[in-house]
């Protein structure tokens, strides 16, 4: 198993591009996450998914767009891409909601 | 207010010098308490889930143990190769959500 995969792992996008960041898991997992990470914070959730056709908002969803048409994809768009968006996006997904994430290698997307 | 707040935010051993890192957390029925390495430049690994006070895991030099308030992770004769952010999380029974603490980086020199 791949586990969960994403891409690209580097990207700087000009203020006001738009792009969307891949994530794929092999897993049959019901449960993906879409997370952020800046220096010295935790990570925070951004968009959600409990299974295919449904996507719900997490604490940072601004800025974002998400959509979850199988089991196993689930595409991060940033449209109109901000300087306050650069950081470190990581994908995770989960069997259950109570058990653990497992987690992508990252996207490192930086705004100019 | 669900928080998570770990502490040291840095730690510097030496090899072979045991230490503890603390995870303090408020949240609104607790749903496991996660804790995960992070090497540099790659994805959270997991390690461990405890659910209820008083359980205790355990994988090679680590070891973790559960309150009603807060977790430690102990680390025993750490190795150079135990370097890395461990990061705690728990699950709120309140948004259903994980909440991550910020996470200490932990650097043992040979």
């Amino acid at each position: 198993n791949a586990g969960v995969t994403q891409t690209p792992k580097f990207r700087i996008l000009k203020i006001g591009q738009s792009m969307t960041l891949q994530c794929t898991q092999d897993m049959n997992h019901n449960y993906m996450y879409w997370y952020r990470q800046d220096p010295g914070m935790g990570l925070k959730l951004i968009y959600y998914s409990v299974g295919a056709g449904i996507t719900d908002k997490g604490e940072v969803p601004n800025g974002y767009n998400v959509s979850r048409s199988t089991t196993e994809d689930f595409p991060l768009r940033l449209e109109l891409a901000a300087p306050s968006q650069t950081s470190v996006y990581f994908c995770a997904s989960s069997y259950l909601q109570d058990l653990e994430q497992y987690f992508g290698p990252g996207t490192r997307l930086t705004v100019t | 207010e669900d928080q998570v707040t770990q502490s040291p935010e840095a730690l510097r051993l030496q090899e072979g010098e045991s230490s503890s890192l603390n995870c303090s957390y408020t949240v609104s029925g607790l749903r496991g308490l996660f804790w995960y390495r992070q090497d540099p430049g790659k994805g959270p690994e997991f390690l461990f889930t405890l659910y209820s006070a008083g359980e205790e895991k355990e994988k090679e030099r680590l070891k973790a143990t559960l309150t009603k308030k807060e977790s430690f992770l102990h680390i025993t004769a750490p190795k150079p190769e135990d370097s890395a952010t461990y990061l705690c999380a728990v699950g709120s029974g309140n948004t259903g959500k994980l909440i991550f603490g910020q996470g200490t980086t932990l650097q043992v020199k040979p």
